[in-house]
C-alpha cells in the first residue's frame, strides 16, 4: 500500500496569513494527489485534483503543486471560514490512502 | 443540485449485520463509479470499498475483504454496503463519495459496532 505522510499534524495561525502543508508519497504516484478539506458534521469537500487543478466553485486562494512523490497545499491569505482539517489523498492505485491530516487552528 | 445522502447507520453488536445506502441525485448516476470512506471517531479517513459504473468492478480495502459487499442499483440511483461480522474497529462515520477524486461526498452515517 501507498503511505501518504502529511506534515505539519496542526498548525496554528492568524486570519491573513499563508499557509503551506505538505504530503509525501512511499512511492511516486505521478500527479495522482488530491487535498480535502473536512470541518466537523460536513462533508469533506474537494479542494484540488490532479495534485494542481483547482476544483469548481473552490476559491482561488487554494493552490496546489507537486508531482511523484512532493506536494504542498498552499492557502493563501487564510479566512475565518479556512480553518478545518487537511487531507491529501492518492488516487494513483488501489488501495485509495489518505493522509493523516493537518488541523489548520486559530490563533 | 449534485448529492449523495447516506443512511442505514445504528447500533449493532460485535459480530452482527448492517446495510447503508447512498442515495444519488444531481447527476447520471450510472455513468460514475462510487466509493465509501470511513472515518473512525479521532481517526483519519479509510477508504473502504469502490464500485464501477456499471457494477461489474469492485474493489476492498483488505481490512473489510470478506466481510463487506459494495452493489448499487442504477436504476434507483443508489449505492449499497452490505457489511457482515462487524468489529469494534469498524465504528466510524460512513461516507459515500462519487467518482474517482471523490468530488462529491455525502454527510455520513455512524455506524457503532458495541455491545
Amino acid at each position: 500500500d501507498i503511505q501518504m505522510t502529511q506534515s505539519p499534524s496542526s498548525l496554528s495561525t492568524f486570519v491573513g496569513d499563508r499557509v503551506t502543508i505538505t504530503c509525501r508519497a512511499s512511492q511516486s504516484i505521478s500527479s495522482h494527489l488530491n487535498w480535502f478539506q473536512h470541518k466537523p458534521g460536513e462533508a469533506p469537500k474537494l479542494l484540488i485534483y490532479s495534485a494542481s487543478s483547482l476544483q469548481s466553485g473552490v476559491s482561488s486562494r487554494f493552490s496546489g503543486s507537486g508531482s511523484g512523490a512532493d506536494f504542498t497545499l498552499t492557502i493563501s491569505y487564510l479566512q475565518p471560514e479556512d480553518f478545518a482539517t487537511y487531507f491529501c489523498q492518492q488516487s494513483y492505485t488501489t488501495p485509495w490512502t489518505f493522509g493523516q491530516g493537518t488541523k489548520v487552528e486559530i490563533k | 443540485e449534485v448529492q449523495l445522502l447516506e443512511s442505514g447507520g445504528g447500533l449493532v453488536q460485535p459480530g452482527g449485520s448492517l446495510r447503508l445506502s447512498c442515495a444519488a441525485s444531481g447527476f447520471t448516476f450510472r455513468n460514475y463509479a462510487v466509493s465509501w470512506v470511513r472515518q473512525a471517531p479521532g481517526k483519519g479517513l479509510e477508504w473502504v470499498s469502490s464500485i464501477s459504473g456499471t457494477g461489474g468492478s469492485t474493489y476492498y480495502a483488505d481490512s473489510v475483504k470478506g466481510r463487506f459487499a459494495i452493489s448499487r442499483d442504477n436504476s434507483k440511483n443508489t449505492l449499497y454496503l452490505q457489511m457482515s461480522s462487524l468489529r469494534a474497529g469498524d465504528t466510524a462515520i460512513y461516507y459515500c463519495a462519487k467518482d474517482k477524486v471523490f468530488d462529491i461526498w455525502g454527510q455520513g452515517t455512524m455506524v457503532t459496532v458495541s455491545s
